[in-house]
């Protein structure tokens, strides 16, 4: 089943911080994220793998709750660039068969 | 180092027609993915490859055929085109190391 992400929609002013959420019903063995800008193919931000790890990308950071099989992006001090769509993706433990979430559309006003 | 390419850019088919999109990657993954994306909605796994000669269905099979001959190609086959097809096509390759997923700039087909 396809993770559900949480806010669909989301409007910030520059420097804000937003969060994303992202939930599976089913054992995930690592979430990533991707951000897709309107008529552009998505383009990878960063993996979570099992063990709860945090990382970064610049002011983007995420964390992966394994117990709970969710994961959340964290943006901070939002900048224009910001603006798009974004997508957690998941493939279920012992499969390759790769499914991306709902998609959360930001954006981001001057 | 052209990383992921797919041709053509834009096509337009009529209902019953067939074609093939072509999906070519130069950094020597092993795994490879179809996607389709409809207006304003998420991607779906049409079918994916572990290897050369190794392919399997993902979420949303039907209406499509794919070969992996080569680890380079991967191609995806559309018969007797319906209008439900219309969307964009995104094809990946996964590198074996790091899992990221790297995108070809994909294919907008209409079906009339």
């Amino acid at each position: 089943q396809q993770p559900v992400q949480s806010p669909q929609a989301v409007i910030l002013r520059e420097g804000e911080d937003a969060v994303i959420n992202c939930s599976s019903s089913k054992a995930l063995y690592s979430v990533h994220w991707y951000r897709q800008k309107h008529g552009e193919a998505p383009v990878f931000l960063m993996i979570l793998l099992k063990g709860g790890e945090q990382k970064g990308h610049e002011k983007i950071s995420a964390s992966f709750n394994e117990k709970k099989q969710q994961s959340s992006l964290y943006l901070t001090a939002s900048q224009l660039s910001y603006s798009g769509t974004y997508f957690c993706g998941t493939e279920p433990s012992g499969t390759y068969k790769y499914i991306f979430g709902t998609g959360t559309r930001l954006k981001v006003l001057a | 180092n052209a990383g992921v390419t797919q041709t053509p850019k834009f096509r337009i088919l009529k209902i019953g027609q067939s074609m093939t999109l072509q999906c070519a990657q130069d950094m020597n993954h092993n795994y490879m993915y179809w996607y389709r994306q409809d207006p304003g909605m998420g991607l779906k796994l049409i079918y994916y490859s572990v290897g050369a000669g190794i392919t399997d269905k993902g979420e949303v099979p039907n209406g499509y055929n794919v070969s992996r001959s080569t680890t380079e190609d991967f191609p995806l086959r559309l018969e007797l085109a319906a209008p439900s097809q219309t969307s964009v096509y995104f094809c990946a390759s996964r590198t074996d190391s790091t899992d990221t997923q790297y995108f070809g700039p994909g294919t907008r087909l209409t079906v009339l």
